[in-house]
């Protein structure tokens, strides 16, 4: 019951800037995105997240569209080490005032050499 | 000197036991939270506690049982495993729900 559609895989080139899209065309005004990543056998990774400002930090740059429907998450210089599953995630209520993560399927970003 | 740290990494058990995984927190975080990661490699929130209280129960088995004995510690008891129960759990932590997660390095859990 995830929020977003995300490609399953995308090669990038090391070095190269890696754009990764994802919808979220039923977002609700108040709802943020969050990206995370898992590097294999590992836990997920805090990456960044955003309400509707684009949003930099070191590890990544977030761009979202106006109207709040999609963004990108772009990592500006791609490394080896980049390789993961990014998920997308819109943070929704668990009734009352909690909010929870729900993990879709993600987007395999394979950085070659 | 790990943020969140899970004990055991791996553990193999038979149908039928029960077994308990450990997640600690050095974050000083008011948040925790228990995922579960299948084969097909969903991550599904089972779990979350803040300062010792469960807020967030994901319809999981009453086999399940999260106990917090502090705001640092949320282990999972898990009672009469089943073969569907073999995963990887990931334990986490936040300073709230507005803030990212720091995730543990998972527990693989297989039944047999």
């Amino acid at each position: 019951d995830a929020k977003t559609t995300q490609p399953p895989s995308m090669d990038c080139a090391e070095g190269r800037a890696a754009n990764l899209p994802c919808n979220h065309s039923t977002i609700s005004g108040n709802e943020y995105v969050y990206w995370y990543r898992q590097i294999h056998s590992q836990g997920p990774q805090y990456i960044i997240h955003g309400l509707k400002n684009n949003e930099t930090n070191e590890m990544a740059s977030l761009i979202i569209t106006e109207d709040r429907k999609s963004s990108t998450l772009i990592l500006p210089h791609a490394t080896l080490r980049d390789t993961a599953v990014y998920y997308c995630i819109v943070r929704v209520l668990s009734g009352g005032s909690n909010y929870k993560l729900t993990f879709g399927k993600g987007t395999l970003l394979t950085v070659n050499p | 000197d790990t943020a969140v740290s899970q004990t055991p990494k791996y553990l193999v058990t038979q149908m039928g036991n029960d077994k308990s995984i450990k997640c600690e927190q050095n974050l000083g975080h008011d948040t925790m939270y228990w995922y579960k990661q299948d084969s097909k490699k969903f991550l599904k929130i089972m779990f979350s506690y803040n300062n010792k209280e469960l807020i967030i129960n994901e319809t999981v088995p009453n086999r399940f049982s999260p106990k917090s004995p502090d705001k640092a510690h949320l282990n999972l008891h898990i009672n009469s495993l089943e073969l569907g129960d073999s995963a990887v759990y990931f334990c986490a932590s936040s300073r709230g729900d507005y803030y990212g997660y720091t995730f543990g390095s998972g527990t693989r859990l297989t039944v047999v």
